[in-house]
């Protein structure tokens, strides 16, 4: 079956530090990727997207590139805020569902 | 405003007490799903609905009930709740899955039950 593995947390940055958040994934076909991010207290929010291969998703300063040679789609920001701090979950679309990752808690220190 | 609404967003029952949970979505959307989300566990799935009186198991049904209606509403029933569903519970609607760029699932803010 489909199934996503994303970086452990939690991680912890300085603010204005660069980030990477790791996601892998394992699918038959040609799923489309997500990443969305749950801030406290409330429900998850797509924050960008990938629906075929070399595609690039972008939104808020985060970038994420769909690599179906290595299987990935790394969530990448060049300069994090305290706002950005949350929980980031992977996932893919496939078989009729969406499959996530366990989620990457993310804490900014100002 | 577009959105998916849960209710209650807290609740605390004891062992065996049937409870409901309700979801209702304003976007006409055909796919509906329940999720809970578990420390360490991320979100796994419940059950999901294609559309009206189509209803499915996700990953961990056990324990709980759905019904599809009606398009927008889509209730989540445990019928005699245990301590091992203490968790907090998400629904989510999408216009539909598995067609690229319509994959988006829009979510409720979350119920967090605990079941003592």
């Amino acid at each position: 079956g489909n199934s996503v593995t994303q970086m452990e947390g939690p991680v912890t940055l300085s603010e204005e530090a660069f980030l990477t958040i790791n996601c892998t994934y394992t699918a038959t076909g040609y799923p489309s990727l997500f990443w969305y991010v749950q801030y406290p207290g409330e429900g998850l929010q797509l924050l960008l997207k990938a629906t075929k291969a070399d595609d690039k998703g972008s939104n808020k300063g985060f970038e994420a590139t769909y690599r179906k040679e290595t299987t990935s789609f790394h969530l990448e920001k060049g300069s994090v805020q305290v706002s950005d701090s949350a929980v980031y979950f992977c996932a893919l679309t496939g078989n009729e569902k969406l499959t996530f990752g366990t989620g990457t808690r993310l804490t900014i220190i100002p | 405003e577009a959105q998916v609404t849960q209710n209650p967003r807290y609740l605390i029952t004891v062992t065996g007490k049937k409870l409901t949970v309700t979801c209702s979505q304003n976007m006409n959307h055909e796919y509906m799903s329940w999720y809970r989300q578990d420390p360490g566990l991320g979100l796994r799935q419940i059950y999901y609905s294609m559309n009206v009186e189509v209803t499915d198991k996700g990953d961990v049904p056990e324990g709980y009930k759905v019904s599809r209606k009606e398009k927008r509403n889509f209730p989540l029933i445990l019928e005699s709740p245990s301590p091992n569903q203490t968790s907090l519970y998400f629904c989510a609607s999408s216009p539909s899955l598995g067609q690229g760029a319509r994959d988006i699932q829009y979510f409720g803010a979350g119920t967090r039950l605990s079941v003592l």
